[in-house]
């Protein structure tokens, strides 16, 4: 298995709700990222866990709260966000400090619509 | 500041030609650097990468050339193909994660 998964595909909440984005992998990476991209930008990282504990918070809001319950599984936690939140937000997977030569394994992605 | 740099927002390339990719950085400090290529509605693929010691990569079709003097790196892709036509980044390792650019839209026509 060479992929990473992400649900869901789209996400549309209010500004008063909690809602989680899950990612998936079962390559054996044991570094695993979210990235936030919104149009015609770059994707900017978010949160890096490796061995499943946080390694790097990019400054990110007490909104998102990231949580990683397993070397396979990765959450994204919503609370009370804003409309400028709406985003593509991207997981990607790699060994710990390998990413720089195979590169990292993306997911899909969840489009996320704050309303 | 945006360490990583796409400077064209978009390249339109006939059938059969080459198409040439351009990413400038800034940090000097970046040990390898790398192509994905994105379609709408999917996340980044990892195309080809170089480290910072070479100056040439080759897979295929695609050719990265990284100039360290200059801070800048390209992408040929020689033949080009309509398959081909997708939003290309350039992304930097900072040694724990990669810095993107914003990436350049590749149309490649018939």
């Amino acid at each position: 298995d060479t992929e990473v998964t992400q649900t869901p595909k789209h996400l549309v909440m209010g500004m008063t709700n909690k809602k989680s984005l899950k990612c998936e992998q079962h390559m054996g990476h044991r570094a695993m990222y979210w990235y936030k991209q919104k149009a015609k930008k770059p994707p900017e990282l978010m949160f890096v866990y490796s061995y499943e504990k946080l390694s790097i918070n990019e400054s990110v809001p007490s909104r998102f709260s990231p949580e990683c319950p397993n070397s396979s599984l990765l959450n994204l936690h919503l609370h009370a966000l804003q409309p400028e939140d709406s985003a593509l937000y991207l997981c990607a997977s790699s060994q710990p400090y390998r990413g720089y030569d195979y590169g990292y394994t993306f997911g899909s992605g969840t489009r996320l619509t704050v309303v | 500041d945006q360490q990583v740099k796409q400077n064209s927002p978009s390249l339109s390339v006939q059938e059969g030609r080459i198409s040439i990719l351009n990413c400038d950085y800034t940090n000097s400090m970046f040990d390898y650097f790398l192509w994905y290529k994105k379609y709408p509605a999917e996340g980044p693929t990892f195309l080809i990468s170089i480290s910072s010691i070479k100056d040439k990569n080759e897979d295929g079709r695609f050719t990265v050339f990284l100039n360290k003097s200059a801070k800048h790196l390209s992408l040929h892709i020689v033949p080009s193909q309509p398959g081909d036509s997708a939003v290309y980044f350039c992304a930097a390792n900072s040694g724990y994660a990669l810095n993107f650019g914003k990436g350049t839209s590749l149309l490649v026509t018939p």
